[in-house]
């Protein structure tokens, strides 16, 4: 069955510093992968998409995101975070006409 | 452009009530995907309308329905509202079933 699975439900970090964000997924196929950011009391802005081709793909927001096949991995990055990143970070995978989502990572920018 | 809206943001009912639930996609969208999200987890996919069938459907029961119009609008329709059906409830828009959904900024459902 597919799933996606974000391991860290909380993250904080320094305004300034990188950031990773983990995803893994479980799926038989190539899916598509998605990260979406939500902002309390908002729903979700795609911040960036894999379908095929390049494994780094850039997103808006100055974020990227690298597929690895072999880890069965998407994890999300940015080389500096502003204090307005912090938000709820989903992962999610695309198979046929379903999206999976993980349970999402909460990120906290401290000034 | 406008973007996915949702309608209304907040609702209360009480148990045993029915609840509808409104979507207009994005403009130039034409199918239109539904997910629950209870507080702290990420969203659960309920359906998806495209060319005004369910092409898909989670794992919910029948309580849960829906609707799609001509002009790609949609509906989402609850019976027998239980305490478990407190969520936000989002709506996505995306040109074509497996592409990149854009979301509403979901309607916010209490039951008491």
């Amino acid at each position: 069955a597919q799933s996606v699975t974000q391991p860290d439900i909380h993250i904080t970090v320094s305004e300034g510093a990188s950031l990773e964000l983990r995803c893994n997924y479980s799926y038989g196929a190539t899916p598509y992968l998605f990260w979406y950011v939500q902002s309390p009391g908002q729903g979700l802005q795609l911040l960036l998409k894999y379908f095929s081709g390049d494994t780094l793909v850039q997103g808006i927001k100055g974020f990227e995101a690298e597929f690895k096949r072999s880890q069965s991995s998407f994890n999300l990055r940015k080389p500096s975070v502003h204090w307005s990143d912090a938000a709820e970070y989903f992962c999610a995978v695309g198979t046929g006409n379903q999206f999976y989502f993980g349970t999402g990572t909460s990120l906290t920018v401290i000034p | 452009d406008a973007g996915v809206t949702q309608s209304p943001t907040h609702l209360i009912k009480t148990r045993g009530q029915q609840v509808t639930l409104r979507c207009s996609p994005k403009s130039g969208h034409d199918t239109v995907s539904w997910y629950q999200q209870a507080l702290g987890q990420g969203p659960q996919f309920i359906f998806q309308y495209y060319e005004e069938e369910e092409r898909q459907r989670g794992n919910f029961p029948d309580r849960f329905s829906g609707h799609q119009f001509p002009n790609y609008s949609s509906e989402l329709n609850v019976n027998a509202l239980l305490l478990g059906d407190s969520a936000l409830y989002l709506c996505a828009s995306s040109f074509g079933p497996n592409q990149p959904q854009h979301f509403g900024d979901g309607t916010r459902l209490s039951i008491l």
